[in-house]
């Protein structure tokens, strides 16, 4: 149990479809990142949230994908009109502003995203 | 703009060896470091980071970095590797926001 839930683990889905995913930190963090992993490469930046804003987005964040997290606490994100450019896997990381625990980031498993 | 460069994508020790993986950083302001493993189908996993303070860094199973700010580097080091410590291993950057960059990754194989 990493603190981080993600769900689903696996998803497949069809080239044009639209797929959301969830991330669920156990506890309160109130600060939350997406990232993307793609295969022989290390995690890339997509977004992140201080409590529910949404602070920064990447530029590898099109317009097909959005992000929210509306309560300040879970977190889901959305790719419209799947490509299989989006085959991927989506990672979820949480941690706590301020003080020497700043960048105590906890990892989710995350979701691998297959597009056919 | 923040970068990070591991050199060796792949590297191959054997059992009780000592390991040394290469990460060298592009950054602006003083650099936030961390290194991370990943294994098969896991998440990521902190092994160490570095914000200030000693250079040399103490991390979770026998690893150790050494911040070389006249190098931009912060290579990860163990002096006895152990078939579990198998896997991908990654260095990044952080900002001021926690936001962090990447390397691409070293794959470590062990043999016996």
């Amino acid at each position: 149990d990493t603190g981080v839930s993600q769900d689903p683990r696996h998803k497949i889905t069809k080239r044009g479809q639209n797929v959301t995913f969830r991330c669920d930190p156990i506890s309160e963090h109130n600060r939350l990142y997406w990232y993307r992993q793609t295969l022989g490469q290390g995690p890339e930046f997509l977004t992140y949230f201080q409590n529910e804003a949404q602070l920064e987005k990447s530029r590898l964040l099109s317009d097909r994908f959005s992000a929210e997290r509306p309560k300040g606490s879970f977190s889901t994100l959305e790719i419209q009109r799947t490509e299989q450019g989006d085959s991927a896997m989506y990672l979820c990381a949480v941690t706590k502003s301020g003080g020497t625990d700043n960048y105590g980031y906890t990892f989710g498993s995350g979701t691998r995203l297959t597009v056919v | 703009a923040q970068s990070v460069t591991q050199p060796d994508i792949h590297i191959t020790v054997s059992e009780g060896a000592s390991l040394e993986l290469r990460c060298n950083y592009s950054y602006g302001a003083t650099p936030y470091l961390f290194w991370y493993v990943q294994s098969p189908g896991q998440g990521l996993q902190l092994l160490l980071k570095y914000f200030s303070g000693d250079t040399l860094v103490q991390g979770i199973k026998g690893f150790e970095a050494e911040f070389k700010r006249s190098q931009s580097s912060f290579n990860l080091r163990k002096p006895s590797v152990h078939w579990s410590d198998a896997a991908e291993y990654f260095c990044a950057v952080g900002d001021s926001w926690g936001k962090l960059q990447f390397g691409a990754g070293t794959q470590v194989v062990v043999t016996p």
